[in-house]
């Protein structure tokens, strides 16, 4: 089973600053890497595909990177809406795995 | 617009069974592969099953092959995870999710149903 590791577990960042997130896999997952947001009591929601393909209506303060085994989500001017846990998934290797989160906080 | 609704959750002693559903909306549910992932409340999320447009494939995490079963009804728009021999271990929020087309992820999950392991 490939394990995802994320990094830092809680950034906390000012409103207005740049957040980046990072997603190491134990082995390589080519770009078949997601990420998701998930804000309390809602369901994840799917903010980046293929490493760095944004989902459809994903404001462009979203960006992701990275292939093989590091990959970062960079969030460009944090909004108060995005003040939540974000998640990386890879799609190469079943069973398809989680990161254990970074929850992104106000500073 | 897509709705994924599930439904079914409940508090069920261990040992015992639950089957949870899904109704879709919004979409050509037979053209999409579906998935169920869970997560403890708090905690992360685990991608539970899989299943392909047809039901033909069907993939499961390692803890619960042999106790679940995933299974679709495309002429229904439902999705379904049966639930055997469950154990505290299997509580969590259940969440119903579709593929985006090609790949193995998730673009929709629902809001989830809570399966509470409890004697």
């Amino acid at each position: 089973e490939i394990v995802m590791t994320q990094s830092p577990s809680t950034l906390s960042v000012s409103p207005g600053e740049r957040a980046t997130l990072s997603c190491r896999a134990s082995q390589s997952v080519g770009s078949h890497l997601a990420w998701y947001q998930q804000r309390p009591g809602q369901a994840p929601r799917l903010l980046i595909h293929d490493s760095s393909s944004r989902a459809t209506g994903l404001p462009a303060r979203f960006s992701g990177s990275g292939s093989g085994t590091e990959f970062t989500l960079t969030i460009s001017s944090l909004q108060s809406e995005d003040f939540a846990v974000y998640y990386c998934q890879q799609g190469n290797d079943w069973p398809w795995t989680f990161g254990q989160g970074t929850t992104v906080e106000m500073k | 617009e897509v709705h994924l609704v599930e439904s079914g959750g409940g508090l069920v002693q261990p040992g015992g069974s639950l089957r949870l559903s899904c109704e879709a909306s919004g979409f050509t549910f037979g053209a999409y592969w579906m998935a169920w992932a869970r997560q403890v409340p708090g905690k992360g999320l685990q991608w539970v099953a899989t299943i392909n447009e047809e039901g033909s494939q069907r993939y499961y995490m390692d803890s619960v092959r042999g106790r679940f079963t995933v299974s679709r009804d495309n002429a229904k728009n439902s999705l379904y995870v049966e639930m055997t021999s469950l154990t505290a271990e299997d509580t969590a929020v259940y969440y119903c999710g579709r593929h985006r087309v090609g790949s193995h992820v998730a673009e929709y999950w629902g809001q989830g149903t809570l399966v509470t392991i409890s004697s």
